[in-house]
């Protein structure tokens, strides 16, 4: 098993809907939790960040951590075709290193 | 407008030869990452860095790779001798680490070829 798992996709959706981005993780103990964008030959962007169970909003991002399912989600509200990009999630573990997970590619079509 | 800078942005070279990595992180930030990034492996930890103090080099190939922190505002990676293999991007990161927060801040990566 993995320690960060992301579905690779392509996930596409149409512009204006609700893109979900699904992220698990392996250890329990972990306590901090990321979430990066990389637009294709460009560096990851940090665009959330979440530490407690529930949901942190900024913007159109809403970040969602259940620590008992060891889950994280990002949602995208009202999607633009420049959110197309390569979401990275990324988990402080309890044996303080950060793991990225493999990413999952968005397409948000015109 | 605070940013991580590397240096080269692109590099090419033979195999066999050595290549040398500059990142210069974010003033005040205490820690410091080095990530490899390919299409088959995706975002790999190769180093890091607190204080200036090597915590996990676990990721990189010791007999070729290593790293260093010479000053806080300086961190290096070196590859001798290179080989094809190690043709990725190459990132540096640095953040503000004060127990649990973490946040890391990407410089642009610097494209190695290896042919």
């Amino acid at each position: 098993q993995k320690e960060v798992e992301q579905n690779s996709g392509p996930l596409s959706v149409p512009e204006g809907a609700i893109a979900s981005l699904n992220c698990t993780y392996s250890d329990r103990g972990s306590q901090s939790f990321f979430w990066y964008r990389q637009y294709s030959g460009k560096s990851p962007e940090l665009i959330m960040s979440i530490y407690s169970n529930g949901d942190k909003e900024d913007g159109r991002f809403t970040a969602q951590l259940n620590k008992a399912s060891q889950y994280v989600s990002l949602l995208i509200r009202d999607s633009q075709p420049s959110d197309s990009a390569t979401y990275l999630c990324a988990v402080r573990t309890s044996y303080d290193k950060v793991i990225f997970g493999p990413g999952t590619s968005l397409s948000v079509i015109p | 407008d605070a940013r991580v800078t590397q240096t080269p942005r692109h590099k090419v070279t033979e195999m066999g030869q050595e290549v040398t990595m500059r990142c210069q992180p974010i003033l005040g930030h205490n820690t410091v990452f080095w990530y490899r990034q390919t299409m088959m492996q995706g975002l790999e930890l190769l180093a890091y860095f607190r204080n200036r103090a090597p915590l996990d080099d676990s990721g990189m190939p010791k007999d070729r790779f290593s790293a260093e922190m010479p000053d806080a505002t300086l961190a290096t990676l070196k590859i001798q001798p290179s080989e094809p293999r190690d043709s990725a991007v190459y990132f540096c990161a640095s953040g503000s680490s004060g127990g649990w927060l973490d946040e890391q801040y990407f410089g642009p990566g610097t494209r190695l070829t290896v042919t």
